[in-house]
């Protein structure tokens, strides 16, 4: 599975967009990019996944350059809650079983 | 509401003590996973399991052994505890392999082995 590279932290003001990038230059076709995030003292958080179209759910946004090489997941009105280490994973479809979770991206959130 | 819970959050043991760690989904998924957590190296899978009764290794399995006797539980067991076992520990379920499968995890447990 391709390996990803994230900033180690990053800030938000409360009720600002959150905007966590992701570079997964070495993707090939049959990867999809998953976000998880967790928050201290628990269990990791599905957010989102996505192949090559830009997708939206009730927690975030991914978007997926035209060369799949990185991705951005956006927090749209970042909350006090949010403050949380986010995981970017890309996984083969046929590896089920192979999530690859980095050192991910501590974001703080700012009242 | 979907849920994945273990047995303890914080547990202590001493050097070479049987250990069992506990995990129970109630939403009847196949898939059941074992990981340990340690700072600066992410999650490292330890076994997996795709039925009852069946388990696979992963990327650590050294010093780990498994057991799914029943669909919704699958235990974690540590034959000889060692202080390099330290660590948290998250079990996670999923539904049949495919490219959807999100992993649901428990809520981790701290295990210090003194």
């Amino acid at each position: 599975d391709a390996k990803t590279t994230q900033p180690t932290s990053m800030d938000c003001a409360e009720g600002r967009a959150a905007n966590l990038p992701c570079n997964h230059s070495t993707i090939s076709g049959n990867e999809y990019v998953y976000w998880y995030r967790q928050i201290h003292s628990q269990g990791p958080q599905y957010i989102i996944h996505g192949l090559k179209n830009n997708e939206t759910n009730e927690m975030a946004s991914l978007i997926i350059t035209e060369d799949r090489k990185s991705s951005t997941l956006i927090l749209p009105h970042a909350t006090l809650r949010d403050t949380a280490v986010y995981y970017c994973i890309v996984r083969a479809t046929y590896n089920f079983n192979k999530f690859y979770f980095g050192s991910g991206t501590k974001l703080n959130v700012k009242p | 509401d979907v849920k994945v819970t273990q047995s303890s959050r914080y547990l202590v043991k001493r050097t070479g003590e049987k250990v069992f760690l506990e995990c129970v989904q109630d939403m009847d998924h196949e898939n059941m996973f074992w990981y340990r957590q340690d700072p600066g190296l992410g999650l490292r899978l330890i076994y997996f399991s795709y039925d009852v009764k069946m388990k696979e290794k992963g990327d650590i399995p050294e010093g780990y052994s498994v057991s799914r006797e029943k669909k919704e539980r699958f235990s974690l067991i540590l034959e000889s505890a060692s202080t390099n076992q330290t660590s948290m520990y998250l079990c996670a379920s999923s539904l049949l392999a495919g490219s959807y499968n999100e992993q649901f995890f428990g809520p981790g447990t701290r295990l210090t082995v003194l």
